[in-house]
This record gives C-alpha cells, sequence and structure tokens, in this order.
C-alpha cells in the first residue's frame, strides 16, 4: 500500500519567509511524527500526535516552530521567520498506534533551503 | 536525558567480509530499540525492533541482538546494495514518545 508521502520535496526560502511543510500518513496510522535531520547530525524529534488528543511538543526547538493535525490525518510543520540554522531535512512519520514499541515509517522527507 | 551512541561512524568492507555495529543507549525505562536503514536522499526503512535484553532477529544477512546497554547489528557476507546509514533508536518510558537516534553509522560495501 501507499506509504507515508511529504510535500515539497525540496524547499528553498529566503530568512525571514515562513514555510509550511505537509505530510500524508499511512491510511489508518493514528499516531504522527515530525522529526529533523541536520546535516552531521542525527534525527531530533520535534512533535507527536496521537488520535485526537493534545500533541506532545516537548521536542519543539522554539516558539517559531508549530504543527497541527486536521481530521486525524495529514499534518502541516509550519516554521515562522526561518533562520538559516532551520535548514534540514524534515521527516515525518507515522505508526498503528502510539504505545510503546510500534514501528514508525517514514516519509521520504522535506528538504528546507534557508538562504 | 536518553543517550544512543553508535560506533563506529564509518565502516568500509569488502564485499564477504562480516561486521557488526554496535549502539550504546541509556534510557529510562526501554520501551523498544529500533533499526533503520537510511540510503542517499531518503527516509530511514525499517528493519528490527527489539524488546528486552536476550532478544535477537534475523532478515537476509542481517542480524539484531540486545543487551541492558547495548544493541548490535551483525552483517554476514555483506553485497554492495548493503551499502547504506544504519540508524538506531530507542524509545523510552521517560515521558516523550519520539525516538531517540544515534547519528548513524555509514557503511559501504566494496565489490
Amino acid at each position: 500500500g501507499a506509504g507515508v508521502s511529504q510535500s515539497p520535496s525540496n524547499k528553498v526560502t529566503e530568512k525571514g519567509k515562513d514555510v509550511e511543510l505537509r505530510c500524508d500518513p499511512i491510511s489508518g496510522h493514528t499516531a504522527l511524527y515530525w522529526y529533523r535531520q541536520s546535516l552531521g547530525q542525527g534525527l531530533e524529534f520535534l512533535i507527536y500526535f496521537q488520535g485526537n488528543s493534545a500533541p506532545d511538543k516537548s521536542g519543539l526547538p522554539s516558539d517559531r516552530f508549530s504543527a497541527e493535525r486536521t481530521g486525524g490525518s495529514v499534518s502541516t510543520l509550519t516554521i515562522q521567520r526561518t533562520q538559516q540554522e532551520d535548514s534540514a531535512v524534515y521527516l515525518c512519520a507515522s505508526s498503528v498506534a502510539g504505545t510503546s514499541g510500534q514501528i514508525q515509517y517514514f516519509g521520504p522527507g522535506t528538504r528546507l533551503l534557508v538562504l | 536525558e536518553d543517550q544512543v551512541t553508535q560506533s563506529p561512524e564509518a565502516l568500509r568492507l569488502q564485499e564477504g567480509e562480516s561486521s557488526s555495529l554496535n549502539c550504546s543507549y541509556t534510557v529510562s525505562g526501554l520501551r523498544g530499540l529500533f533499526w533503520y536503514r537510511q540510503d542517499p536522499g531518503k527516509g530511514p526503512e525499517f528493519l528490527f525492533t527489539l524488546y528486552s535484553a536476550g532478544e535477537e532477529k534475523e532478515k537476509e544477512r542481517l542480524k539484531a541482538t540486545l543487551t541492558k546497554k547495548e544493541s548490535f547489528l551483525h552483517i554476514t557476507a555483506p553485497k554492495p546494495e548493503d551499502s547504506a546509514t544504519y540508524l538506531c533508536a530507542v524509545q523510552s518510558g521517560g515521558g516523550a514518545d519520539g525516538l531517540t537516534f544515534g547519528k548513524g553509522t555509514h557503511l559501504i560495501i566494496q565489490p
């Protein structure tokens, strides 16, 4: 079946502009995660949605980052007033449920470059 | 704070030369340890999940093992198509639901 999809694949923006990144999880998956992968760094957890519960925002690096999930499916990660250090690959993952040890399946990522 | 350290950072092997990748971890209550493979320009691809010390899982030329402090990914008689970055991650009972990843081992298999 279809995997996790993300759009756009690549995004180039200017410092100070806002960007929106989209994630479509695997159909039927109730849990959705956002991660950031910077050059030379490991994947860094950003935010987690489980069903209609309030999201776990513990990994968001600053208040310029926000995310929402509409109808328990598609999610949008928004970065306001982008900075050059925001340049990274943003990865989305989904799992069947947010319970212990559930496998997270990743999308191909959005490569963001802030000039 | 959960920590994951992978070694070596990079490994170059000849085709058929077996080896092991190491993942050392510190967590407050392990809920699961995950191995992923990542090819350039792509998202991580799931390989294995291990839940308790002593557990082992195999898939083709790969075998993952788990102790209370570390996990090993053993690669037997590798082929060039096994070249990739291998990522280790843990999910803990410490509160956050996201995975904590190591920086990965970049594996190159030369024909």
